[in-house]
């Protein structure tokens, strides 16, 4: 069983467009992420949610929204892609805001703006 | 705040050789370390983490760390390489209050043959 799941793995789009990633993890966690890992392979925190409520906003522009409908899901929606957001989204997990916890990765969405 | 620096961007190896990549580490707070590793088109898997107590970590596929606090290093090595090694290596640290992982800027392994 896969623990973190992102959909689309693929994603290849016209700039102005609106698209989603959805992420759920089995694991039980109460903590989830969204990462963006740019085309150096630098990985940097976009959001966290802990049981639903956003803890973390690391000035994401605001066409980026991430939505929680429940603890094991989180989807990020993103408006107006731009070529910049070109980029692989990781959706991540961990057991709780404790320090030093695993996170556990899904598989990354590889988005293409074009 | 903390942060990680990797200072080897690329390593490249001959098979069954060993491997040492460098991470140091800043943090006012004590720290905890991790080293994730990155095939390629996949996902981040966990290799080891230290979060107290022995200094030498050992994880998986054969890989060991080991936490240097004077020195604040905690360096990743493997005694023997195989092909399937290549990937890329991420260093990553939290701490204090802050339980979000910030990760170094990554090491390119290419382990030939």
């Amino acid at each position: 069983d896969t623990a973190v799941s992102q959909t689309p793995k693929y994603l290849v789009t016209q700039m102005g467009n609106d698209k989603s990633i959805k992420c759920e993890q089995n694991l039980g966690h109460d903590t989830m992420y969204w990462y963006k890992q740019d085309s150096k392979k630098f990985l940097k925190i976009m959001f966290s949610y802990n049981n639903k409520e956003l803890i973390i906003n690391e000035t994401v522009p605001n066409r980026f929204s991430p939505k929680s409908p429940d603890k094991a899901h989180l989807n990020l929606h993103i408006n107006s892609l731009e070529l910049g957001d070109s980029a692989v989204y990781f959706c991540a997990s961990s057991q709780d805001l404790v320090p030093g916890n695993t996170i556990y990765f899904g598989e990354g969405s590889w988005l293409t703006v074009v | 705040a903390q942060s990680v620096t990797q200072l080897d961007s690329q390593v490249p190896v001959f098979e069954e050789a060993p491997v040492e990549l460098r991470c140091n580490y800043s943090s006012s707070v004590s720290v905890y370390l991790f080293w994730y590793v990155q095939y390629p088109n996949q996902g981040l898997q966990l290799l080891l983490k230290y979060l107290s107590g022995s200094t030498l970590v050992k994880g998986i596929n054969g890989f060991e760390a080991e936490f240097n606090k004077s020195q604040t290093s905690f360096h990743l090595r493997k005694p023997s390489v195989h092909i399937s090694d290549t990937a890329e290596y991420f260093c990553a640290v939290s701490g204090g209050n802050d339980y979000k992982l910030s990760f170094g800027a990554g090491t390119t392994v290419t382990v030939r043959a």
